[in-house]
Formats: C-alpha cells, structure tokens, sequence
C-alpha cells in the first residue's frame, strides 16, 4: 500500500522570500514521486517527477524538490515567491502496479499557497 | 496539440438525472483515468482504462460507468445523478508507465 501526507493544508509567504511544502511518503515499492500544482478553476500542471535517478529534481517555474528516503520525504522548494505561485499544489506517488501493469497514483490532499505582496 | 480535453465544463443536474462527461486525448495514450475532486480529499480515482474496450475499477466506482469505444475517447456516465456526485471530475490520460496529463476539469453541481 502507498500513501501521501502533506503536512501543511494552507501556506502564506511573502512575496520574494521562500517557499516549502512539505510532504511525507510511504510505499512498498520504490516509488515515482511527483508534484502537481493546480491554479483556480484549472487542470492540475506537472511541476516535477522523481524516478529513482538524482535525488535533487528541478521542475519548471524554479521549483525544486529533494528526495530523501531516510526521512521519507519529497518537499518542494523554490527560493523566492511569486505572485503567480498562488495556488493549490498536490504531491502524488506511484509505485503499485495494477492488474493491467499500469502505475496507480496516489495523491496527497493537496496544500493551498498564498502569496502576500 | 490539444492535450487532454473535457466536455463540459460545467452542469447543473437534479438528483436522478443523468449525464455523460467526454474527455478525449490527442497524444496517442493508451491509458486513461477519470478522478474526483473533492474539498480536503485530493483526487480519487473512480474508473480507467488501459486501452479500447477495457476498463477497470478505481477506488470509487459505485454510481458511476465508463466506455472506451476509441482510444482516444474516454466516456463517465452518471445513471441516476446523486448529490453526493457534486464534485470536479478529471480526466487524464498516459502511457503505460509515467506522467499522467490532466484535463481541465467538469464541475458538477447535483441538487
């Protein structure tokens, strides 16, 4: 079985300063970890995906995430907010496979980023 | 390149009405998915499909049917509409293994 904790529902940051949304895994496999951000009244956009090659994953709009699989954990970073970062952001991992051989994903509930001027 | 796209966006429907959603793709993937998204829950997935003629269960099926007539159509019904089906529904579609693409989303409004 595989599961996702976001730790955090909302986040606020000032604008210019950093960002970190932390998120814990666990699966019985090795797992694909990614993060999606969903803007309002939008389809969920892929950020980044980790896939068992470097454990420091550059995803677009500056966003980064470091996997660590002593502590169980995918947290996404990026040095400095922008207004356009408000948004919800999910982290899904995938590992079990389904009776067809496909990846199942499992997703986080999802943490609410808001940006203050 | 359209992507992943969903029809409709929006609908009203009263509770025992009943309503197709549409997604289609145009990336040529053999898998695809339809999700709810629900206040507090994340996405879960309720069907999916792992190409023409073949679909399965999710994690929340009941209520809802599926049919993959073309690969690149991927068909929700919703028999008799409940209010407990209030919800955004996704659409996504991948290869086998990898990066799934989400549509837009259909709000859906059951009274």
């Amino acid at each position: 079985a595989q599961s996702v904790t976001q730790l955090d529902s909302h986040v606020s940051v000032s604008e210019g300063t950093p960002v970190l949304l932390r998120c814990n895994y666990s699966s019985s496999y090795s797992p694909s970890l990614f993060w999606y951000v969903q803007h309002p009244n939008k389809g969920l956009q892929l950020l980044l995906k980790y896939t068992s090659a470097a454990t420091l994953v550059k995803g677009i709009n500056g966003f980064e995430a470091e996997f660590k699989k002593s502590e169980t954990s995918f947290h996404l970073t990026k040095p400095s907010a922008h207004m356009s970062d408000a948004a919800e952001y999910f982290c899904v991992v995938s590992g079990s496979i389904s009776n067809f051989g496909n990846e199942k994903l499992t997703f986080g509930t999802g943490t609410r980023l808001t940006i203050i001027p | 390149n359209a992507g992943v796209t969903q029809t409709p966006k929006f609908r009203v429907l009263k509770t025992g009405q009943s309503m197709t959603l549409l997604c289609a793709q145009d990336m040529n993937h053999e898998y695809m998915y339809w999700y709810r998204q629900d206040p507090g829950m994340g996405l879960r997935l309720i069907h999916y499909s792992v190409g023409e003629g073949t679909t399965a269960k999710g994690e929340v099926p009941d209520g809802y049917n599926v049919s993959r007539l073309k690969k690149q159509n991927f068909l929700l019904g919703l028999e008799s509409a409940a209010p407990s089906q209030t919800s955004v529904y996704f659409c996504a579609s991948s290869y086998r293994v990898g990066t799934q693409y989400f549509g837009p989303g259909t709000r859906l409004l059951v009274l």
